[in-house]
Formats: C-alpha cells, sequence, structure tokens
C-alpha cells in the first residue's frame, strides 16, 4: 500500500511552546489530507481536513487558532500545536488518500505529545 | 457518528481463523465497507473494503451480506501479531471524505 510519514514520531515540550508535526505522502500526492487525535484508551477523532492549496476544514470543538494546519504542497501537510498545554499531551495521527474510486486513505505513524 | 456496530472484543487462538462481524444496516448504496486496524501506539493499517461482492487480499477476506446489512472480516490463520483493534467503517465511495471511526473490536489472538 501507500506511505505516508510523521516527523517527528514523539515530542516532549514545555506548556506554552509550540510543536510542528510533519505528515508526508511519500510515493503519491494527496489534496486533501486529514488529521485526527487519539486519547488514551479511546479511538481516533478528527480534528481537521486539510486541503492543499487553500484553508483547512475544522471540526466542531477544535481551535482552529491553536491547531494551525498548512498544506502547501501535494505531499505535505503540517499540524502546528500552539501554546501547548498538558491537555494537548495525545497521540496524533494524519492520513492521506491515493487516488481512484473509491479512494483509499492510508495513516501515518502517529506522533505522540507530551505537554509537561 | 459511526454508522456500524462491532463487539467490543473478541478472543482467537492463535493459526484458527477470526472472524471479526459488522453491523452496518443503514448503510447507502453508494458506500463501501472499509476495514482497519490498529495495532497498539501505531497508526491505523488499511486491511481490505468492498462494495457488494466478497473480497479477498494477501491480509483478509471481506464477506458482505446479500443485503449489505452486516459483513464479516475473515483472518484465515490468525497470528500474534494480528493483535489488534479492527475498525469496520463505512463511507461513500465519491468524494474525498474522512473516515469515522467508531471504537472497534479488539482482537485478542492467544498462543
Amino acid at each position: 500500500g501507500a506511505v505516508v510519514s510523521q516527523h517527528p514520531s514523539r515530542v516532549i515540550c514545555k506548556s506554552g511552546t509550540s510543536v510542528k508535526i510533519e505528515c508526508r505522502s511519500l510515493d503519491f500526492q494527496a489534496t486533501t489530507m486529514f488529521w485526527y487525535r487519539q486519547f488514551p484508551k479511546q479511538s481516533l477523532m478528527l480534528m481537521a481536513t486539510s486541503n492543499e492549496g487553500s484553508k483547512a476544514t475544522y471540526e466542531q470543538g477544535v481551535e482552529k487558532d491553536k491547531f494551525l494546519i498548512n498544506h502547501a504542497s501535494l505531499t505535505l501537510s503540517t499540524l502546528t500545536v500552539t501554546s501547548a498545554h498538558p491537555e494537548d499531551s495525545s497521540f496524533y495521527i494524519c492520513s492521506a488518500g491515493t487516488s481512484g474510486r473509491p479512494e483509499t486513505q492510508y495513516f501515518g505513524p502517529g506522533t505522540r505529545l507530551l505537554v509537561l | 457518528d459511526a454508522k456500524t456496530t462491532q463487539p467490543p472484543s473478541m478472543d482467537c487462538a492463535e493459526g484458527r481463523a477470526a472472524n471479526l462481524p459488522c453491523n452496518h444496516s443503514t448503510i447507502s448504496g453508494n458506500e463501501y465497507v472499509y476495514w482497519y486496524r490498529q495495532i497498539h501506539s501505531q497508526g491505523p493499517q488499511y486491511i481490505i473494503h468492498g462494495l457488494k461482492n466478497n473480497e479477498t487480499n494477501e491480509m483478509a477476506s471481506l464477506i458482505i451480506t446479500e443485503d449489505r446489512k452486516s459483513s464479516t472480516l475473515i483472518l484465515p490463520h490468525a497470528t500474534l501479531r494480528d493483535t489488534a483493534v479492527y475498525y469496520c467503517i463505512v463511507r461513500p465511495q465519491s468524494g474525498n471524505t474522512p473516515l469515522v471511526f467508531g471504537k472497534g473490536t479488539r482482537l485478542s489472538v492467544i498462543a
């Protein structure tokens, strides 16, 4: 299947700092990528839809000014957690879809964020 | 909200077939059934998808009932590495829509 990478795989930061997470589709182009968040023992929750060349679409309850998304190319989307707090500690996962009908979503390995 | 219902957990003996059921009684005619699994602390892994015919690939088989209201994912010879949470998701065939995850089934493969 198609490969999606994320960087970093894990990050520890101090409260109040910002953290950038990269999501790359390695062997295909994706006009749309999705960002999810997963808390311990819970399922994945969709945060936002990242559209190449346009603004991201955020799910209800997700602050767009706190979770900045940039999708500058067909292979890269970034999620920046601004002014991180301990409650932002979570497992962040991105996905990207290949072309085709229907298109299939492939997921990155995830980024574990711990805010102290 | 997820449009599927799955049992919360299942056990399977190593080497035996694992049959994971999923109910999707409100599925629409243009919606596919997708299966993903998530091994602990990893991103979800795509397994298989289907519309109305049964499908098979190197990982699993997908059996969809004729009325499309339920399906079964079959892992023919389960191994310890198949221990994971398995998610059944319905999704339209058109458009680049996100996957909506329910709680899935936690499959434990036992030696």
